[in-house]
């Protein structure tokens, strides 16, 4: 079994839609929660990040972590056919700068 | 704020060349650099990281003869793809983190190779 999981899609909704990505890890130790967004042959973006559980919010981003079952969860509010695009999730133990980055989930907004 | 660079964008080169691909954080000091791996539709693979006035870490499976890696200052470093084949065609991407700010990596935008 992977540390961190994720579904690698593609997740395809309509323009506005609610979109949900998620990533579920084995990992315990687990501190802090990225998420990236990366367009094709583009380096990843770095969109949000949180070290404790509930919600972050930033815009349409919100991030929400769940230690106790081990997941997490970015959602995008109003999605936009400029959404689309790879969410990779990454997640690291505190004192260890490298963290595991799951495989990715590809989103298409069609409008 | 916290934006790097890598140059260049797209390189092809011939086999048994080598080439160098630059890796520079613009606004922030880089105490610790990354350089990934990524192929179409694949996940980021680490190769490697470097310590600014270290000997980078390699991973597992990464031959650190064949991918040279110099983080000199806290603002650069290079990754040299030495005698490259095609087999190191790629798309080669650096991070960068400040551990003054935490744990967040902030990504080049990539380097393509294509070696011919």
């Amino acid at each position: 079994q992977k540390e961190v999981e994720q579904d690698p899609g593609p997740l395809s909704v309509p323009e506005g839609a609610i979109v949900s990505l998620n990533c579920t890890y084995s990992n315990s130790a687990f501190q802090y929660f990225m998420w990236y967004r990366q367009y094709s042959r583009k380096g990843p973006e770095l969109l949000m990040y949180t070290y404790s559980s509930g919600n972050k919010e930033d815009g349409r981003f919100t991030a929400q972590v769940d230690k106790s079952s081990k997941y997490i969860s970015l959602f995008i509010r109003d999605s936009q056919p400029s959404d689309s695009a790879t969410y990779l999730c990454a997640i690291g133990e505190g004192g260890s700068y490298i963290p595991t980055f799951g495989r990715g989930t590809s989103l298409i907004v069609h409008p | 704020g916290a934006v790097v660079s890598q140059h260049p964008s797209w390189v092809i080169c011939k086999s048994g060349t080598s080439v160098k691909i630059e890796c520079r954080s613009l606004d922030f000091q880089a105490t610790t650099m990354f350089w990934y791996r990524q192929f179409p539709k694949q996940s980021l693979m680490l190769m490697a990281t470097s310590n600014e006035g270290s000997k980078a870490t390699y991973e597992q499976g990464v031959e650190k003869d064949k991918f040279l890696i110099n983080h000199a200052s806290l603002t650069l470093s290079t990754l040299t793809v030495t005698s490259a084949h095609p087999e190191d065609s790629s798309f080669y991407i650096c991070s960068a983190l400040d551990r003054s700010r935490a744990y967040e990596q902030y990504f080049g935008p990539g380097t393509r190779l294509t070696v011919t």
